[in-house]
């Protein structure tokens, strides 16, 4: 099946700086990639919509500066929470879909963002 | 609007039980549906997905789910739950492609000896 990966893993940050995760398809081309938030013991919740070669779109709620998302590639986004905060820690999750009919989306394993 | 329900924040079996996750939505359009099973720290991993035809689909793992659009549910089954079914369970629908899934706040199932 499709996989996508994502780097780091997990990363802990002073607060003030800024990360940048990576999501990239290995093994097909995402055309559609989407970024969510997972607080613990909680749901998902969609933070962007990302297309290769355009801006991507946001939630309602979602600082679109806070949270920078570039899609460069059919094969990667990236996602730059700048500024760093304690209340950005949480399990960020991204997914990437191949533009089928089906919509299926493929899920990376997530990476734990902890800001001290 | 598009909403996902999972009634069950927790469920507790023994195991070599039958297992029945809650699940309706609300969707506009044709809704495409989907359970995912996430082991803590862990991502996402699809159980099983509806799109259209035979409304009892066939998972991974013995899973299987029914949609029943009267009633707006996609619930999901086991026949008899192993011990490392233990997992939250996330519904999720979605419309064609190019759409962001929308998920339900998970179900955290317990499987007790």
């Amino acid at each position: 099946g499709a996989v996508v990966s994502q780097h780091p893993s997990w990363v802990i940050c002073k607060s003030g700086t800024s990360v940048k995760i990576e999501c990239r398809s290995l093994d097909f081309q995402a055309t559609t990639m989407f970024w969510y938030r997972q607080f613990p013991k909680q749901s998902l919740m969609l933070m962007a919509t990302s297309n290769e070669g355009s801006k991507a779109t946001y939630e309602q709620g979602v600082e679109k500066d806070k949270f920078l998302i570039n899609h460069a590639s059919l094969t990667l986004s990236t996602l730059t929470v700048t500024s760093a905060h304690p209340e950005d820690s949480s399990f960020y999750i991204c997914s990437a879909e191949a533009g089928g009919w089906d919509n299926e989306q493929f899920f990376g394993p997530g990476t734990r963002l902890t800001v001290l | 609007a598009q909403s996902v329900t999972q009634p069950d924040i927790h469920i507790t079996v023994s195991e070599g039980a039958s297992l029945e996750l809650r699940c309706n939505y609300s969707y506009g359009a044709t809704p495409y549906l989907f359970w995912y099973v996430q082991s803590p720290g862990q991502g996402l991993q699809l159980l099983l997905k509806y799109f259209s035809g035979d409304t009892l689909v066939q998972g991974i793992k013995g899973f299987e789910a029914e949609f029943k659009r009267s009633q707006s549910s996609f619930n999901l089954r086991k026949p008899s739950v192993h011990w490392s079914d233990a997992a939250e369970y996330f519904c999720a629908v979605g419309g064609s492609g190019n759409t962001p899934l929308v998920f339900g706040k998970g179900t955290r199932l317990s499987v007790i000896a």
